[in-house]
């Protein structure tokens, strides 16, 4: 079965700075995609960026990149010059192999505040 | 850009009342999925649904949860009678395939309360 571990349930940013929000994953599958969503206090679930396990380039999107290191099972978001706007809780999801199941998994997620 | 659409936003019901939560996915997309947020907790898939028929549910969607496409937008999830430990954030999601990476695009979310 596939796990997703995030082992920071806060975190502090000052505006401007970059930070890393840790995502460890488990599973005994070759292929497979990762996911981060954003979740403002307002509640939504914003999709921001993914990265597939054959991908061998780091996913990237504006501000954000994904630290993918797959001998060790992590997918690391960065987010790079911090804004008052990305406090919020992140979440770090995992999608199955093709032809597998269909449901995301995700983890418990890290609470990011960035301080002006 | 295309959006997923949750209508309510807020319901609250006394327990054993029924809900139908309702949700418009992005147009062309062709799979549908609920899950579902209790307070302070991890996301958790409920089911997805394909070709009009559900494709995969979790264990959490017992015999009291039931799915329903009735026109070619809406999407609706129905709780029979409800407990007060369905009281939680129902988020409706979408893609256009199952192809691998795709991407689900979530609604807003409908904060469900039983009393």
């Amino acid at each position: 079965a596939q796990k997703i571990t995030q082992t920071q349930p806060g975190m502090f940013v000052q505006e401007k700075e970059a930070v890393t929000l840790d995502c460890t994953y488990d599973t005994s599958d070759q292929s497979y995609g990762l996911f981060w969503y954003k979740q403002p206090s307002s509640g939504e679930m914003i999709f921001l960026i993914y990265q597939g396990s054959y991908d061998e380039q780091n996913a990237t999107e504006g501000r954000y990149s994904l630290n993918f290191q797959k001998a060790r099972k992590s997918a690391n978001l960065v987010i790079s010059a911090s804004q008052l706007g990305d406090s919020a809780m992140y979440f770090c999801a995992m999608s199955p192999p093709q032809g597998g199941s269909e449901k995301l998994v995700f983890g418990k997620g890290t609470k990011l505040t960035v301080n002006p | 850009e295309p959006e997923v659409t949750q209508t309510p936003s807020h319901q609250v019901t006394q327990m054993g009342q029924e809900v139908i939560l309702r949700c418009v996915p992005i147009s062309n997309h062709l799979y549908f999925y609920w899950y579902r947020q209790i307070l302070g907790q991890k996301v958790e898939f409920l089911v997805s649904f394909y070709n009009n028929e559900i494709s995969e549910k979790s264990e959490i969607f017992d015999d009291q949860f039931s799915v329903e496409r009735p026109d070619g937008s809406n999407f609706t999830l129905k709780i029979r009678s409800t407990k007060l430990e369905d009281s939680a954030m129902y988020f409706c999601a979408s893609s256009p395939a199952i192809r691998f990476g795709e991407t689900q695009y979530f609604g807003p979310g409908t904060r469900l309360l039983v009393l």
